[in-house]
């Protein structure tokens, strides 16, 4: 009963410094997003995914990559941090079929923090 | 600009009353509306949905009602319960649907009294 997996839950990073969170879904979802929640920001969409091989941006991409090779995996990309991306990080899938957007699962969260 | 409002940071309610949690939207292409709930340290679940074509949807204790002319939700718990306390986010989707997620609001944390 795996459902969304993140890993890791906690990670403090320099600036500039570069690593991925990764998220895993056992759920043969087609679409994955990752959001991140800011304090008083409520959720804010970084990116998503339709389907293996196809990403595209959300509301607040800059400083992020992801790819899709997988149907289960959803990689998010820091690729120089910065302070300003502290924050929790989740990652969600659902299954998509063009209507109005199915229910969202979420992982349990990465917390992480850039010094 | 915010296009998913609530506007209630924290809101307390006693064990056994009801609680009514309340969202504004701006959007008029939004006409699928979720509500969410979130525990300290995990991720959010999903708790209710309704669509625009209702104007209320019920499961169990929770009571979701939609004002479409006024673009206004609200969430009903009753009666609350100690296991309630927690983040409630509400969000939102446009009718066609698309990939580009929902639309969240800032959330409300409620806290249920004994």
């Amino acid at each position: 009963n795996a459902g969304v997996t993140q890993t890791p839950k906690f990670q403090v990073l320099k600036t500039g410094q570069s690593m991925t969170l990764q998220c895993a879904q056992d759920m043969n979802h087609e679409y994955m997003s990752w959001y991140r929640q800011d304090p008083g920001m409520g959720l804010r969409l970084i990116h998503y995914s339709v389907g293996a091989g196809i990403t595209d941006q959300g509301e607040v991409p800059n400083g992020y990559n992801v790819s899709r090779s997988t149907t289960e995996d959803f990689p998010l990309r820091l690729l120089s941090a910065a302070p300003s991306q502290t924050s929790v990080y989740f990652c969600a899938s659902s299954h998509y079929s063009g209507g109005p957007n199915e229910k969202l699962f979420f992982g349990s969260g990465t917390q992480l923090s850039v010094l | 600009d915010q296009q998913v409002k609530q506007n209630s940071p924290s809101l307390s309610v006693q064990e056994g009353r009801i609680s009514i949690l309340n969202c504004d939207y701006t959007n008029s292409m939004f006409d699928y509306f979720l509500w969410y709930k979130k525990y300290p340290a995990e991720g959010p679940t999903f708790l209710i949905s309704i669509s625009s074509i209702k104007d209320k949807n019920e499961d169990g204790r929770f009571t979701v009602f939609l004002n479409k002319s006024a673009k206004h939700l609200s969430l009903h718990i009753v009666p609350s319960q100690p296991g309630d306390s927690a983040v409630y986010f509400c969000a939102a989707s446009p009718s066609g649907g698309g990939a580009d997620g929902l639309t969240f609001g800032k959330g409300t944390h409620l806290i249920i009294q004994p």
